[in-house]
């Protein structure tokens, strides 16, 4: 079984803040790693992902990740927050003997001007 | 990026008629689509599963008759609701992936959803 979680249904910075939005996995293997962004009644954009080497992971529109295995997390970060990086963040993990992917609920982020 | 296509983006139908939406891969062949459901606020629920030429495989608690899927090529997949009801108005998304089934490696690419609403 694999599962994700997504600790906190809602993250707040102020423009120009270093942002950080949390995630922790469970899979029986190895996992593949995947962080996606939902704007309001829109499909989800793919971010970045981790399947294997350098544990920091660096995606789109300045975001990055890093994968932790003794912590089975793979936090996303961005050094400088923008306002229009306001929207719904989702996680999601696939571990390597399933064929789909498992989203966490997803972490609100907002950011003030 | 990849680019998945939905198609409408948005539909209202009357109770008991039947509604069909498109989801295309642009740019890329998908060998593998998926059908999401995400009701306000929460996170995607997976429905089911495509594999080119081959038949649909439902997540349990979907009805694979009222949630028909075709994936008829490796551009195009189509959900039809069949008889729609009140409670099967929902944000339905699709998502496509190049490789095979088991091949972890490759990106899921979302289509831009399309809102049902049943009257």
């Amino acid at each position: 079984a694999q599962s994700v979680a997504q600790p906190e249904d809602q993250v707040n910075v102020a423009e120009g803040n270093p942002l950080t939005v949390k995630c922790t996995y469970s899979v029986s293997g190895n996992p593949y790693l995947f962080w996606y962004v939902q704007y309001p009644n829109r499909g989800l954009q793919f971010l970045l992902k981790y399947i294997t080497g350098d544990n920091l992971v660096k995606g789109s529109y300045g975001f990055e990740a890093e994968f932790n295995k003794s912590q089975t997390s793979f936090h996303l970060k961005k050094p400088s927050a923008l306002v229009s990086d306001s929207a719904l963040y989702f996680c999601a993990v696939r571990d390597r003997g399933y064929s789909t992917l498992t989203f966490g609920k997803g972490t609100m982020l907002l950011v003030s001007p | 990026g990849a680019v998945v296509s939905q198609h409408p983006s948005w539909v209202i139908c009357k109770s008991g008629t039947s509604v069909k939406i498109e989801c295309r891969s642009l740019d890329f062949q998908a060998t593998t689509m998926f059908w999401y459901r995400q009701f306000p606020k929460q996170s995607l629920m997976l429905m089911a599963t495509s594999n080119e030429g081959s038949k649909a495989t439902y997540e349990q608690g979907v009805e694979k008759d009222k949630f028909l899927i075709n994936h008829a090529s490796l551009t195009l997949s189509t959900l039809t609701v069949t008889s729609a009801h009140p409670e099967d108005s929902s944000f339905y998304i699709c998502s496509a992936r190049e490789g095979g089934a088991g091949v972890g490696t490759d990106t899921q690419y979302f289509g831009p959803g399309t809102r049902l609403t049943v009257l």
